[in-house]
């Protein structure tokens, strides 16, 4: 079964608005989670690495106060995309794992598609 | 530049047929990890590889580890269309468990 679950799996927002995706994990705990977009076609590009009880790290290019990320307890991690626009619209994954260690598998959510019109 | 390159991009081929993808780098990665992804979905993890030279089974799947720790390849024997896919390539470096994937090998296997 799913060990991380993302929520909502769709989402069609209109141009301006805030969405809120949701990535918990089940049956364990997650001290970190990671935060991907997927183009089209294209490979998983990270956006930020999610600390629980601290500020997020946001890889080179991602504005974050675009992208909000919040990992307020062990299992949940938000990613909030403020004042959307077309060109946010993508799919967006997050991942946790590696409770066992370093190179312990990371599980990821299945996804969301968010549509900006 | 692309940390690890992937390699054929796309791939079409006949069941029963065998094939291999490529991921290859010049850095050295902790561990190197292998999914696949359904579209509209999340990718799915089939094998992780730590160890120079590791060699690593999962039915008709044949993943194996470069001794450098540079590379990586999967072997797929006797295809069917249920392996078709998108499989990814994915690096750890360091203790870090920050993954930089490969841009991926779109495999349609054709009945």
């Amino acid at each position: 079964g799913a060990v991380v679950s993302q929520h909502p799996s769709r989402v069609i927002c209109k141009s301006g608005t805030s969405v809120k995706i949701e990535c918990r994990s089940l049956d364990f705990q997650a001290t970190t989670m990671f935060w991907y977009r997927q183009f089209p076609k294209q490979s998983l590009m990270l956006m930020a690495t999610s600390n629980e009880g601290s500020k997020a790290t946001y890889e080179q290019g991602v504005e974050k106060d675009k992208f909000l990320i919040n990992h307020a307890s062990l299992t949940l991690s938000t990613l909030t995309v403020t004042s959307a626009h077309p060109e946010d619209s993508s799919f967006y994954i997050c991942s946790a794992g590696g409770q066992l260690g370093p190179n312990s598998p990371l599980h990821f959510g299945n996804g969301t598609r968010l549509t900006v019109t | 530049t692309q940390l690890l390159e992937q390699s054929p991009q796309f791939l079409s081929i006949q069941e029963g047929e065998n094939l291999t993808v490529y991921c290859n780098s010049s850095s050295v990665f902790s561990s190197l990890q292998w999914y696949r992804q359904e579209p509209g979905e999340g990718p799915v993890l089939l094998v992780t590889v730590v160890t120079g030279g590791e060699v690593k089974k999962l039915k008709r799947l044949t993943f194996q580890f470069g001794d450098a720790r540079k590379d990586s390849s999967l072997h797929i024997t006797a295809a069917q269309p249920g392996d078709t896919g998108l499989y990814l390539c994915a690096g750890a470096q360091g203790g870090s468990e920050k993954l930089v994937f490969g841009k991926g090998t779109k495999l349609t296997v054709n009945p």
